[in-house]
């Protein structure tokens, strides 16, 4: 079972373009996250879906869309990527409400130059 | 801002010796979680409190939630360097869903 893989691994990005980051999970986890981490402040969330078709803002959510078309995958789109975005980018998945831990992907380093 | 603040941001210990990291709140927590991460991974779940005063141990890790819901701490016992990495708590606020991480605490282990 690969559980939780994300794509790229890492990139280097111009600021000004967007880019799409990937996250796909094998595991039937009702609800998906992502955060980004960065020195100092932990990890923030950016966007959650509870549930396929469901999305909500998390802590950090401008600058930043998810969609959540099936149960399986969870993409983060920059529509317009800034340097304040560059980051380690993880995504995670728990099986339903009322589970609480969540299961990382091993993330994406974003560069935004 | 930042809603659960976690210190000390570092610490270095010699192996063998003991370190604790503590986790406060502003607001009351429904639960608290603590999370690793190795150096360059991912971070990987290790336990979840939910009682107030609750205390868990597994093996040399000790986990204490506070009584009124707002604190915890992560005691470690004899670090080995295999404990290397960084710890955050992760609480879930009275009546929400969400996880809001602590800031972290990177531990390195001197051999």
């Amino acid at each position: 079972t690969a559980g939780i893989t994300q794509a790229p691994t890492s990139q280097i990005l111009a600021a000004g373009r967007s880019m799409t980051l990937r996250c796909t999970q094998d595991m039937r986890h009702n609800a998906m996250y992502w955060y980004r981490q960065d020195l100092g402040l932990g990890l923030r969330l950016i966007h959650y879906s509870n549930t396929a078709g469901t999305t909500g803002k998390g802590e950090v959510p401008d600058g930043y869309s998810v969609s959540r078309a099936n149960t399986d995958d969870f993409p983060l789109t920059l529509a317009s990527a800034v340097p304040s975005q560059t980051s380690v980018y993880f995504c995670a998945s728990k099986p339903r409400e009322g589970y609480n831990e969540q299961f990382f992907g091993p993330g994406t380093r974003l560069t935004v130059l | 801002g930042q809603q659960v603040m976690q210190i000390p941001q570092y610490q270095h210990v010699q192996e063998g010796e003991d370190f604790t990291t503590y986790c406060n709140s502003s607001t009351t927590l429904s639960n608290i979680q603590w999370y690793k991460q190795r150096p360059g991974g991912h971070p990987v779940f290790l336990i979840q409190l939910v009682k107030s005063g609750e205390v868990k141990k597994q093996k040399r890790l000790t986990f204490q939630f506070g009584e009124a819901k707002k604190n915890s701490s992560l005691h470690i016992t004899a670090t080995q360097t295999t404990d290397v990495g960084t710890y955050f708590c992760a609480g879930v606020r009275t009546g929400a869903n969400n996880l809001f991480f602590g800031t972290g605490t990177r531990l390195t282990v001197i051999p």
